[in-house]
């Protein structure tokens, strides 16, 4: 099985900051890696598919980059509305596999 | 905009099975594959299997081989998740979520989810 690391497993930032998460997959993935945000008490939203392309509908200030077994997330201007936890996950096999989540706070 | 309505909460006692249900606002299943993902209080996401049309089966995680059973009915608008043998550590927050492709031959990029179910195992 496909094991995701996700790092770090929190971080604090403030308004308009830049901030970075990183997923690193236990073996070549080629770009078969989305990212979602989970809000409390809510199911997750996707925000980024294979990789590096934005879901319709989803800011331009998150973005992805990355192939093989190392990722990037990037949310270029942190906002309020982002406090969330953001979930990396896998399709390049089965079992589908997730990262352990990043919890995202404002300062 | 499509929307997948999952079944109500359910409190079951260990040992015993637990079926929820994932229903689709508008069309059928026919083209999409169906997922199931799992979330323990406090916890990240876990995937247990889906269903895959285009070969009318459904695909497992080997945790779950055993136990685990992803069906759709007939029409292919509603699809199930029964779980057997249950125990504490099954207790969760269940979602199902449909692919975004409608290739319907592999589970992969998951854009709409149900609203999860809370299963709750308990004596």
């Amino acid at each position: 099985d496909i094991q995701m690391t996700q790092s770090p497993s929190s971080l604090s930032g403030s308004v308009g900051d830049r901030i970075t998460i990183t997923c690193q997959a236990s073996q070549d993935i080629n770009t078969h890696l989305n990212w979602y945000q989970q809000k409390p008490g809510k199911a997750p939203n996707l925000l980024i598919y294979d990789a590096y392309t934005l879901e319709t509908g989803v800011p331009p200030r998150f973005s992805g980059s990355g192939s093989g077994t190392h990722f990037t997330f990037t949310i270029s201007s942190l906002q309020p509305e982002d406090i969330a936890t953001y979930y990396c996950q896998q399709f390049d096999d089965l079992p589908v596999s997730f990262g352990g989540g990043t919890m995202v706070e404002i300062k | 905009q499509v929307q997948l309505v999952q079944s109500g909460p359910e409190v079951q006692k260990p040992g015993s099975s637990v079926k929820v249900s994932c229903k689709t606002s508008e069309g059928t299943f026919n083209s999409y594959s169906i997922t199931w993902v799992r979330q323990a209080p406090g916890q990240g996401l876990e995937w247990l299997g889906g269903f895959i049309p285009v070969f009318r089966t459904a695909t497992y995680a080997q945790k779950f081989e055993g136990r685990l059973t992803i069906t759709t009915d007939e029409t292919m608008t509603t699809a199930y998740m029964e779980l057997s043998s249950l125990s504490s550590d099954d207790t969760a927050l269940y979602y199902c979520a449909r692919d975004k492709s409608d290739y319907g031959n592999y589970v992969d990029i998951f854009d709409i989810w149900g609203q999860g179910t809370k299963v709750t195992v308990s004596s």
